[in-house]
This record gives C-alpha cells, structure tokens and sequence, in this order.
C-alpha cells in the first residue's frame, strides 16, 4: 500500500499571505488528522476529519482551517501568515481515529518570511 | 487528564551498546501507548505499540518496551544501537481532551561510532 503523501514538501511565504497544504491518506483510511511541529512547542495537533467532518480540534486561532473530502483526501489553510506559523506540518492517517495508531506523511516544510 | 515525559531530551551511546530510552506516562484509565521515531527531514514512523495485551511489546528494528503499570512507565529498548538508530524518538499517549494523541517532548539519540 502506498503511504501518506503531502504536497508540496516545501513552501516558502511571505507575512500576510495564505497557504494550502494537501494531504493524500492510506487507502481505506477514513481519519486524517494535522499536526505542527516546531523546534520550541514540539508536536502540536491542529485538528481530526474524519469522513469529511471535522471530529477534534486542537487549540489553534481560526486562521488554521481544514476540510476533507469524500475520497479522504484532506486539504488544510492557513490564513493571514504569520512568523510564528513557520513549522514543519504533519499530517497523519488512521483507520478508525485520531486516538489509534496513526501513519505520518513526509510533512510539508513551510517558512514565513 | 492523559499525560507522558520523556526522561532525557538527548541520549548518547556507542554503536553496538544497549539503547534505553525513558517514558512516564500519566492516564486515569488504562491507555494506549506507542513509540515513534522520526530521521532529519522525514515524517514519524511507528515503532510499536501497547494496546493492553502482552506489556512486553516487540517492535520494529530490534526496539521493545514494557509496560509497567505500577511505575507508569513504557521504557523503550534495543539490546545493541546501530550507527541507523540515530534520530529523535518521542513517546506518545492516546486520549487527549481534544481526541487526540498526545507526544512527549522527544528524545534525540546519538550513536557513535
């Protein structure tokens, strides 16, 4: 089976802009939760979809929004960059939840300019 | 509330000695655990897991962990590091408030030579 899959893997912005990241689940995996990972907070969930409903948030401002669609596939945005946004972004399949073992994807570098 | 550190945020062996990696967790009812291990610039990939069957779990690459529910602790070993070992190990504990899992800090391991 082929693993998760995040594009792009690296992403250059500028303050004030928007981004979003793709991520493409296991086969047959129905959750797909995010996570950001930076060098001070460590690893940080931002939030669970699972058939495209969003299930569990972490605590994160509004500018961080995500969806999923029905063929899993999940997409997350961020909004109005910010420095502190700079991170490496995991995202992480599952077949039942977020609370089971859970199958990263490569993560998506961004950096806030 | 759910819980865990990591003992040591850096831990140095030499090739070819035992690796122990230290984990308390804190859960007011029997949790899931797992180890996960991630290389520079890659996502995180499961080492194993403790679901409430065997408390000595075998996992991948020659890692193993034991439960020990009256120490609430979920060490992680190998009985000899090799030079691939080398990377960032966090333990991890299912059962957020948010549904989510949640990480430890993280401990790096070098191996030398």
């Amino acid at each position: 089976k082929a693993g998760v899959t995040q594009t792009p893997r690296y992403l250059i912005k500028t303050r004030g802009q928007q981004v979003t990241l793709s991520c493409s689940p296991i086969s047959g995996h129905r959750s797909v939760s995010w996570y950001q990972q930076t060098p001070g907070q460590g690893l940080q969930f931002l939030f669970e979809y699972f058939s495209e409903t969003q299930r569990n948030k972490g605590n994160f401002p509004g500018r961080f929004s995500g969806r999923q669609f029905s063929n899993s596939r999940s997409e997350m945005n961020v909004s109005t960059l910010e420095l502190g946004d700079s991170a490496l972004y995991l995202c992480a399949s599952s077949l039942t939840g977020a609370v089971y073992e859970q199958y990263f994807g490569p993560g998506t570098r961004l950096t806030v300019t | 509330a759910q819980s865990v550190t990591q003992l040591d945020s850096h831990v140095s062996v030499s090739e070819g000695t035992p690796v122990l990696l230290r984990c308390n967790y804190s859960s007011s009812y029997s949790p899931s655990l797992f180890w996960y291990v991630q290389h520079p610039n890659k996502g995180l990939q499961l080492l194993l897991k403790y679901t409430s069957a065997a408390t000595l779990v075998k996992g991948i690459n020659g890692f193993e962990a034991e439960f020990k529910k009256s120490e609430t602790s979920f060490h992680l070993t190998k009985p000899s590091a090799h030079m691939s070992d080398a990377a960032e190990y966090f333990c991890v504990v299912s059962g957020g408030s948010q549904g989510n899992l949640i990480f430890g800090k993280g401990t790096k391991l070098s191996v030398k030579p």
